[in-house]
């Protein structure tokens, strides 16, 4: 069984940039969540994705977007980048929207300069 | 807002003995619980969930659920340095569909 897996591991990025982060998801999981860890605090909730369409948002702009595809993978897009984007994001997949057990991707660790 | 809410530590304690960590909650209707061990530099682990009132134990963690006290807490029996680690309370509140609401954490260090 394979665990997620997040593209790529580390990312430097100037201000106002794009990026975009990928994300498989375990195998047989079919929502994918991704979260933003700033250094020194808890993950935060960015949103979740559900059979391709979005299960849920938490507080941030919409500069922060995602997609996810027929394979259950997923991607975040995040559009003009601030200094305060520069975290730790983390994709964790479940089984499904219903079953809350959620389980981590190793993490992209993005620096905007 | 709904908040977790965890003493940042670092919590010390000696190898072998127990650990304590605690979590407390802002909204009573909170349906699943979650305990994640975060290394330093690496992502969270899910290593423990609980979901009705009372002990739910796993090898050396046992995790207590307190509903009417909006407190959830892990007990990791006979701690090795290895348990050193960053413990990360999550919780899933009632209309929040799947979203973890996380704490800071809290820093254990097993000194040998």
């Amino acid at each position: 069984e394979t665990g997620v897996t997040q593209s790529p591991t580390h990312l430097i990025k100037t201000r106002g940039q794009q990026v975009t982060l990928r994300c498989s998801s375990q195998s047989g999981h079919n929502t994918v969540s991704w979260y933003q860890q700033a250094l020194g605090q808890g993950p935060q909730f960015i949103f979740q994705y559900y059979r391709e369409e979005e299960n849920g948002r938490g507080n941030f702009p919409p500069r922060f977007s995602g997609l996810q595809f027929p394979n259950y993978s997923s991607e975040l897009n995040v559009n003009a980048l601030e200094l305060d984007d520069s975290a730790l994001y983390l994709c964790a997949s479940s089984l499904s929207a219903s079953r809350n057990e959620q389980f981590f991707g190793p993490g992209t660790r993005l620096t905007v300069l | 807002q709904k908040e977790v809410e965890q003493n940042s530590g670092p919590l010390s304690v000696p190898e072998g003995a127990i650990a304590s960590l605690n979590c407390t909650y802002s909204d009573r209707g909170s349906q699943s619980f979650f305990w994640y061990r975060q290394y330093s530099g690496k992502s969270p682990e899910l290593i423990m969930f609980i979901y009705s009132n009372g002990d739910k134990e796993d090898g050396r963690f046992t995790a207590q659920l307190n509903k009417a006290s909006q407190y959830v807490s892990l007990l990791i029996r006979d701690s090795q340095p290895s348990d050193s680690a960053t413990y990360l309370c999550a919780v899933i509140y009632d209309n929040a569909g799947n979203m973890l609401t996380f704490g800071g954490g809290t820093r254990l260090m097993v000194k040998p």
